[in-house]
């Protein structure tokens, strides 16, 4: 029952070192995402695919990129880290579809990263 | 563009007790719904509750119910019977699935400590 499972776990980089954040879930849903959340602030998203094949920006994407490799993986890359994505990454994932089930969001544990 | 403000940085409330939680938002749309998600130490997002905004039922599941005044855009949660394991931040969220996808909008969240 694993639902969204996000590695690393926590991750300490370098300013302009690059790294990718993998992201798979085992629901079969269409949608998935990735917000970061910083201190005293909600979730911010950051990119979501709305299905397999198609990415869009969400509110905060500069300095991101990512792929939606197959229905069950969506990775986020950092090319050149900077101090300012200090953050937790979080990836969910919605069913998609119209109703209120398959448009609620669920998260991984997170993923902390430092940008030193 | 929406928004979704809780007016409470923080809360206490002693065990076996009642606490309300607030949220207010602000949106044009008329078909959305709203979540509450509590985050614990342990930093997983966990969905607590939901509610469609075209249903005038308030939602309930176990000891959380909330209060959806729609006319004037509220969304609180209310937690009966407080254990010390709903210690956590809760964050109220917006979905417009009337908008593009992946519109969960969250507010800035509520710490809420349960003392024994």
């Amino acid at each position: 029952n694993a639902g969204v499972t996000q590695t690393p776990k926590f991750q300490v980089l370098k300013t302009g070192q690059s790294m990718t954040l993998q992201c798979a879930q085992d629901m079969n849903h269409n949608s998935m995402y990735w917000y970061r959340q910083d201190p005293g602030m909600g979730l911010r998203l950051i990119y979501y695919s709305a299905s397999e094949g198609t990415t869009d920006k969400g509110e905060v994407p500069n300095g991101y990129n990512v792929s939606r490799l197959n229905k069950r993986e969506f990775s986020l890359r950092l090319e050149s880290a900077a101090p300012s994505q200090t953050s937790v990454y979080f990836c969910a994932s919605s069913e998609g579809t119209g109703s209120i089930s398959g448009n609620t969001i669920y998260f991984g544990e997170g993923s902390w990263l430092t940008v030193v | 563009a929406q928004t979704v403000t809780q007016s409470q940085p923080e809360m206490s409330v002693q065990e076996a007790e009642t606490v309300t939680l607030s949220c207010t938002y602000d949106t044009s749309e008329s078909n959305y719904y709203l979540f509450w998600y509590k985050q614990p130490p342990s930093r997983q997002m966990i969905l607590v509750i939901r509610q469609e905004a075209y249903k005038q039922q308030n939602a309930t599941e176990n000891r959380f119910s909330v209060n959806f005044q729609k006319a004037a855009k509220s969304f609180s949660l209310k937690i009966s019977d407080s254990q010390l394991g709903d210690t956590a931040m809760y964050f109220c969220a917006f979905f417009n699935y009337g908008g593009s996808q992946g519109n969960l909008i969250f507010g800035k969240g509520t710490k809420l400590s349960v003392k024994p």
